[in-house]
């Protein structure tokens, strides 16, 4: 499977714990992005992380929120002291956002997404 | 920052008739407006794009038109089927060619057989 992969799908967990959220983009994809999706809600944009540049970060909710890329490619979204608000669907893209073929792509790739409940 | 503001939130339509829904944004250094579709359950995919340089593109039943002196772009459904059911994520880049999106609300857009 060649797709964006995200782990785990599922995540229940106690007000107040930390959860980690792993993405495995495409590989090849120069960028990926974090966004996040409350029940019956719009695309909220967490991070972006385009190569080696420094990340776009003005989408975190909180200083609880943080994201780390290594090494350019696999992705953990990081949320401390965890809160009821947080719970949604947190749904990771990447995107080959060179030019190709003479035409810049920039088509975002989404994984299933991550389902964060928290109690 | 970047506001993308989408209309309607849902829409009902019987099969075969068309569909349309508008989003305005506000930055215009924005050039690139994609429209993704998301089925329930499912992952967000890109359904069209189009960028500033056209005001107007067609794939099969979709269209998207352009108005950038007015700010706004509109997807267009034709002869909907009830498999086009899923809400539909028009959004914007952030210009000068970078590729951080910001959505719209979305539109369930539902096709009533």
């Amino acid at each position: 499977g060649a797709g964006v992969s995200q782990s785990p799908s599922n995540k229940v967990t106690e007000k107040g714990k930390d959860v980690e959220l792993r993405c495995d983009p495409i590989s090849g994809h120069t960028a990926l992005y974090w966004y996040r999706q409350s029940l019956g809600q719009g695309l909220e944009f967490l991070i972006y992380f385009q190569g080696n540049s420094a990340p776009d970060k003005s989408g975190l909710p909180s200083d609880r929120f943080s994201a780390e890329r290594t090494g350019g490619s696999v992705s953990t979204l990081t949320i401390q002291r965890t809160q009821q608000e947080d719970s949604a669907v947190y749904l990771c893209a990447s995107s080959f956002s060179r030019l190709a073929g003479g035409r810049i792509t920039g088509e975002l790739f989404f994984g299933e997404g991550s389902r964060l409940t928290v109690l | 920052g970047e506001n993308v503001e989408q209309h309607p939130s849902t829409l009902s339509v019987q099969e075969g008739d068309s569909a349309v829904i508008k989003c305005t944004y506000s930055d215009s250094a924005s050039n690139y407006f994609p429209w993704y579709k998301q089925e329930l359950g499912k992952r967000p995919q890109l359904i069209i794009d189009i960028r500033s340089n056209v005001g107007e593109k067609k794939d099969q039943r979709i269209a998207v038109t352009l108005n950038k002196t007015a700010k706004h772009f509109s997807l267009h459904i034709t002869e909907t089927q009830p498999e086009d059911s899923a809400v539909y994520f028009c959004a914007e880049d952030s210009g000068a060619g970078s590729y951080q999106l910001t959505f719209g609300k979305g539109t369930k857009l539902s096709v009533i057989p």
